[in-house]
């Protein structure tokens, strides 16, 4: 089974309008990180957001949120306010702490329109 | 700051050939991983190391090998390059096991098999 599901190969949006990116993913583990990077045409990678297994608020950065609902196993993110800067693909990942083990998702790939 | 540098950024090797992909880290961090994407694809953890000669295999490991004998360094090893290993590779640091800790990337090293 895969661990971290991206269901949307690609999206367009609206600039200044929000978007929200699936991500949902599959654990044993009951301590975990799930982590969203950003990954430009240029190729490298940037984190953007962290939320832990056992937070029970939402993380929010800046523009960036994480809509975690742990019953579902999901991580959504939502960009809000898009911008142009913001095409790029996206990765959700998770870390399981007690396997110590990373995974990545396929990504989806975000275009903004002006 | 330099951060997490991977050396060399491009190469190109003919089939059965063998090469070592170059990752040094300066933050101190004990945790290192390499990946590779796939065009179009997520990464995939090849090899990690939670330290110094301290090392385990990831996802993908067929076709590579690591070792570990400084914090620093954490070098890939291809033997007997195979078309199947075009890729971009990635290696990332980070600090501990738990908590927010992102990972954080090199700029990545892109590898054709021919």
């Amino acid at each position: 089974a895969q661990k971290i599901t991206q269901t949307q190969p690609g999206m367009f949006v609206q600039e200044k309008e929000a978007v929200t990116l699936d991500c949902t993913y599959d654990t044993s583990d009951q301590s975990y990180g799930l982590f969203w990077y950003k990954q430009p045409s240029s190729g490298e990678m940037i984190f953007l957001i962290y939320q832990g297994s056992y937070d029970e608020q939402n993380a929010t950065e800046g523009r960036y949120s994480l809509n975690f609902q742990k019953a579902r196993k999901s991580a959504n993110l939502v960009i809000s306010a898009s911008q142009l800067g913001d095409s790029a693909m996206y990765f959700c990942a998770m870390r399981e702490y007690n396997f110590n083990k990373f995974y990545f998702g396929s990504g989806t790939k975000l275009n903004v329109k002006p | 700051n330099a951060g997490v540098t991977q050396t060399p950024k491009f190469r190109i090797l003919k089939i059965g050939q063998s090469m070592t992909l170059q990752c040094t880290q300066d933050m101190n961090h004990n945790y290192m991983y390499w990946y590779r994407q796939d065009p179009g694809m997520g990464l995939k953890l090849i090899y990690y190391s939670v330290g110094a000669g301290i090392t385990d295999k990831g996802e993908v490991p067929n076709g590579y090998n690591v070792s570990r004998s400084t914090t620093e360094d954490f070098p890939l090893r291809l033997e007997l390059a195979a078309p199947s290993q075009t890729s971009v590779y990635f290696c990332a640091s980070s600090p501990d096991r738990f908590g927010s800790y992102e990972q954080y990337f090199g700029p990545g090293t892109r590898l054709t098999v021919t």
